[in-house]
């Protein structure tokens, strides 16, 4: 198994769906976060949970809901996106929250919103 | 307002020569500073790190350069080989007490190393 992996890799849908991305850490770390990366611009944090509990939410809108229902185990449930939404979503984890801690990522999700 | 910026979007070298990529802060509240790699179609790989504590930090053919007076780090990549081309990141962390493991991230540089 690899370190961070997500699903899907690829979502297309509609404005009204709703639907979930997931993510799932092997490297036994206690953090996990969400970014977002549109064209053109840099990574951007959605979300920092550390132990299953939510330490940031960076200002992202509430058709963004995440949930971490143990440390290995990180979604975002996505309803009424937006087209801007479009970007491609990178879960990653590290040991813990404190500085100095190299964040491991996953292959993202390439989300498409009609 | 951009805190770490990449102001050159694209580098190319020869295979073999010195690639250097930079990067610029404005916070001086950073104090962690890491390089990571992404190829297309996938997530973005860890590479190398230094701690405000430090000026210089080497991993094999990686070596991280920061200078804090000017808010500059680089990253070289010596001897460079083909297969180091791709797109690479600088980030940054440091709020003081914070902690919250926040990553700032610059818009990236994409390296071509010509065979």
């Amino acid at each position: 198994e690899t370190g961070v992996t997500q699903t899907p890799r690829h979502l297309v849908m509609g404005m009204t769906n709703k639907k979930s991305l997931k993510c799932e850490q092997h490297l036994g770390h206690n953090a996990m976060y969400w970014y977002k990366q549109s064209a053109k611009k840099p990574l951007e944090l959605m979300f920092v949970y550390s132990l299953e509990e939510r330490v940031e939410n960076n200002s992202v809108p509430s058709r963004f809901s995440p949930e971490c229902p143990n440390s290995s185990h990180l979604f975002l449930h996505l309803h009424t996106l937006q087209p801007e939404d479009s970007a491609l979503y990178l879960c990653a984890s590290s040991q813990d929250v404190r500085n100095n801690q190299p964040q491991h990522f996953g292959d993202g999700t390439r989300l498409s919103i009609l | 307002d951009q805190q770490v910026k990449q102001n050159s979007p694209s580098l190319s070298v020869q295979e073999g020569r010195i690639s250097i990529l930079n990067c610029d802060y404005t916070n001086s509240m950073f104090d962690y500073f890491l390089w990571y790699k992404k190829y297309p179609a996938e997530g973005p790989t860890f590479l190398i790190s230094i701690s405000s504590i430090k000026d210089k930090n080497e991993d094999g053919r990686f070596t991280v350069f920061l200078n804090k007076s000017a808010k500059h780090l680089s990253l070289h990549i010596v001897p460079s080989q083909p297969g180091d081309s791709a797109v690479y990141f600088c980030a940054a962390s440091g709020y003081g007490s914070s902690n919250t493991g926040k990553l700032i991230f610059g818009q990236g540089t994409t390296l071509q190393v010509k065979p």
